[in-house]
């Protein structure tokens, strides 16, 4: 069975600071990684996907996240963040498109002025 | 990208009334669909796994005599909370799987979402 753990409930940040939201998976097998940022009273838009190839992956809004295999880590990042970013990230897992996609708990961005 | 829709946005419902959820995928067809839960301020979780003319398959906990799921085409899937509850009221997502953007690679996209609210 698969798993995610967003280390973070909360993450409070000044604007123009950088800012990493933590995430780790579990699984017996090869797994496909994804960042969703939800907005509130929206639906989910992805951020970024790691299928395979190189680990560190760039997203939309200036957003990056590293898979590391050795640490089952799949770390979210931006170097600069805005206002705008306050929101929910969700990070999830899957076997593939036709499998089930399984949630990690989520991890509120807040952005201070 | 691939567009998923969902009809109704928002429905308020009166409880003991049944309430459909439609899911669409616009300009792909999806060989699965998957219905997902959010409670305030949690995160999703998935009820149902939907294959196109086959039965759902529920997840552990949830009453599929309560959550009725039609996967009649390859392009919609509903979702129907029968009897409905305050307890019932949720954001309902759906997400459909297939090949989409000229890709034969199948990719989950997801939709809009539904908030229901019983009362």
């Amino acid at each position: 069975a698969q798993s995610v753990t967003q280390l973070d409930s909360q993450v409070p940040v000044f604007e123009e600071a950088p800012v990493e939201l933590r995430c780790n998976y579990s699984s017996s097998v090869s797994v496909y990684l994804f960042w969703y940022v939800q907005y509130p009273n929206q639906g989910l838009q992805l951020l970024l996907k790691y299928l395979s190839g190189s680990t560190l992956v760039k997203g939309i809004n200036g957003f990056e996240a590293e898979f590391n295999k050795s640490q089952t880590s799949f770390h979210l990042r931006k170097p600069s963040v805005h206002i705008s970013d306050t929101a929910e990230y969700f990070c999830a897992v899957s076997e593939g498109g036709g499998f089930k996609t399984i949630f990690g708990a989520g991890t509120r961005l807040f952005v201070k002025a | 990208g691939a567009v998923v829709s969902q009809h109704p946005s928002r429905v308020i419902c009166k409880s003991g009334t049944s309430v459909k959820i439609e899911c669409r995928s616009l300009d792909f067809q999806a060989t699965t669909m998957f219905w997902y839960r959010q409670f305030p301020k949690k995160s999703l979780m998935l009820m149902a796994t939907s294959n196109e003319g086959s039965k759902a398959t529920y997840e552990q906990g949830v009453e599929k005599d309560k959550f009725l799921i039609n996967h009649a085409s390859l392009t919609l899937s509903t979702l129907t909370v029968t009897s409905a509850h305050p307890e019932d009221s949720s954001f309902y997502i759906c997400s459909a799987s297939g090949p989409a953007g000229g890709t034969t690679i199948e990719t989950q996209y997801f939709g809009p979402g539904t908030r229901l609210l019983v009362l």
